[in-house]
């Protein structure tokens, strides 16, 4: 069946635009989660969407940083006037949606390059 | 005390080696416990959930001790295509995400 699915896979922009991070979760999954990962290092949590819930922002590095889930499904990560340190694979995850404590399954990632 | 702390390893090892990972959490009121397995620039994938009794899976078998709040990971009969990171992931407070440890790094050599 389908998993979860990120586009675009790979993102090459220059310091300081704007980029947009798309995700598509399971269907019928609850709880959507962002994380990213940079070169070496650990899953670094960002935001987790819960059904109809306000989001748990409490990952987001900075105030650059913002995401939505529309519809409780799609959702979108945004990153406005990037910086070389945001240079990371983004990888969304999600869940049936048991209190935070069931399996995730996480989409391939999208790896972002910023110049 | 980080979250959830893992050896980062590598663990270098040949072919059929016994190896065992451990990893400690810091909150005492977590109740899901899984290990995940990422290969090399891929996502991470679920290996197995770790059970208050313990559980097995083929070569692999979790432990969970919550008395000293740690988790371990044995796999047996080692393969090559085990070489892998082998991420510890414990939830955090009630309705809140998974953590993630930062990995053990495993190499299976012939």
């Amino acid at each position: 069946g389908a998993g979860v699915s990120q586009s675009p896979s790979n993102k090459v922009t220059e310091k300081g635009k704007d980029v947009e991070l798309r995700c598509d979760p399971i269907s019928g999954h609850t709880a959507l989660y962002w994380y990213r990962q940079s070169l070496g290092q650990g899953l670094e949590f960002l935001i987790y969407f819960q059904g109809n819930s306000a989001p748990d922002k409490s990952g987001l590095p900075s105030d650059r940083f913002s995401a939505e889930r529309t519809g409780g499904s799609v959702s979108t990560l945004t990153i406005q006037r990037t910086q070389q340190e945001d240079s990371a694979v983004y990888l969304c995850a999600s869940s049936i949606g048991l209190a935070g404590g069931d399996t995730q399954y996480f989409g391939p990632g999208t790896r972002l390059t910023v110049l | 005390r980080k979250e959830v702390e893992q050896d980062p390893g590598p663990f270098n090892v040949p072919e059929g080696a016994t190896v065992a990972f451990n990893c400690t959490y810091s909150n005492s009121a977590s109740q899901s416990f899984f290990w995940y397995r990422q290969d090399c620039r891929k996502e991470p994938k679920l290996l197995m959930s770790v059970y208050s009794s313990g559980n097995e899976d083929g070569r692999f078998t979790a432990q969970l001790n919550r008395a000293s709040q740690y988790i371990s990971l044995l796999i047996r009969d080692s393969k090559l295509s085990d070489s892998a990171t082998y991420l510890c992931v414990v939830n955090g407070q009630a309705g809140t995400a998974l953590i993630f440890g930062k990995g053990t790094t495993l190499s299976v050599s012939s």
